[in-house]
């Protein structure tokens, strides 16, 4: 089956630094590539879509200088958190789509942001 | 506004009985719905998945209905089993290649 894999799963980073989450396609190439965010008790937030050699599509409200996505390969979508504040600190997950409307969404296993 | 609703923050259930969870949306133009299974720290696990044209769709213990002018689908779960315990998540996609919109998810407890 398909899988995505997520890295790191868990992240404390100071305020201030920049961090990089990556996510990879590992047995299939993704056409497209999901970036969502989930804070306590909460939904999984669409923030941006990404295809591979184009630029991010970001949702209404998530700043792309903030979040910085590379979709340099079909198999690896990059995001990275600049300057992280506090109010950072979530649960980010990624998808991966196998082939357009086929729905095949893949996630990752997530990543822990803390930012203190 | 939210797309997608989940008005049961939790469902408590009794070990061998069905398991009915709910969920709303309002955009017409979601076209494919999916059913996910969540614990904390990791990524969603897909369940099942039902296409708008259909009404019913069924895997194993899991059944996702759709009904399509109430705006309105169910995952049934028969017989509901320990291993069931977590947050379910529905979604809905309004294209084949757009990003989901999620429900605030269900936490499912199986009672023993």
């Amino acid at each position: 089956g398909a899988v995505v894999s997520q890295h790191p799963s868990r992240v404390i980073c100071k305020s201030g630094t920049s961090v990089k989450i990556e996510c990879r396609s590992l047995d299939f190439q993704a056409t497209t590539m999901f970036w969502y965010r989930q804070f306590p008790k909460q939904s999984l937030m669409l923030m941006a879509t990404s295809n591979e050699g184009s630029k991010a599509t970001y949702e209404q409200g998530v700043e792309k200088d903030k979040f910085l996505i590379n979709h340099a390969s079909l198999t690896l979508s990059t995001l990275t958190v600049t300057s992280a504040h506090p109010e950072d600190s979530s649960f980010y997950i990624c998808s991966a789509l196998r082939t357009p409307n086929t729905y095949g969404y893949t996630f990752g296993s997530g990543t822990r942001l803390t930012v203190v | 506004d939210q797309q997608v609703k989940q008005n049961s923050p939790s469902l408590s259930v009794q070990e061998g009985r069905i398991s009915i969870l709910n969920c709303d949306y309002t955009n017409s133009m979601f076209d494919y719905f999916l059913w996910y299974k969540k614990y904390p720290a990791e990524g969603p696990t897909f369940l099942i998945s039902i296409s708008s044209i259909k009404d019913k769709n069924e895997d194993g213990r899991f059944t996702v209905f759709l009904n399509k002018s109430a705006k309105h689908l169910s995952l049934h779960i028969v017989p509901s089993q320990p291993g069931d315990s977590a947050v379910y998540f529905c979604a809905a996609s309004g294209g084949g290649a757009d990003g989901l919109t999620f429900g605030k998810g269900t936490h499912l407890i199986i009672q023993p």
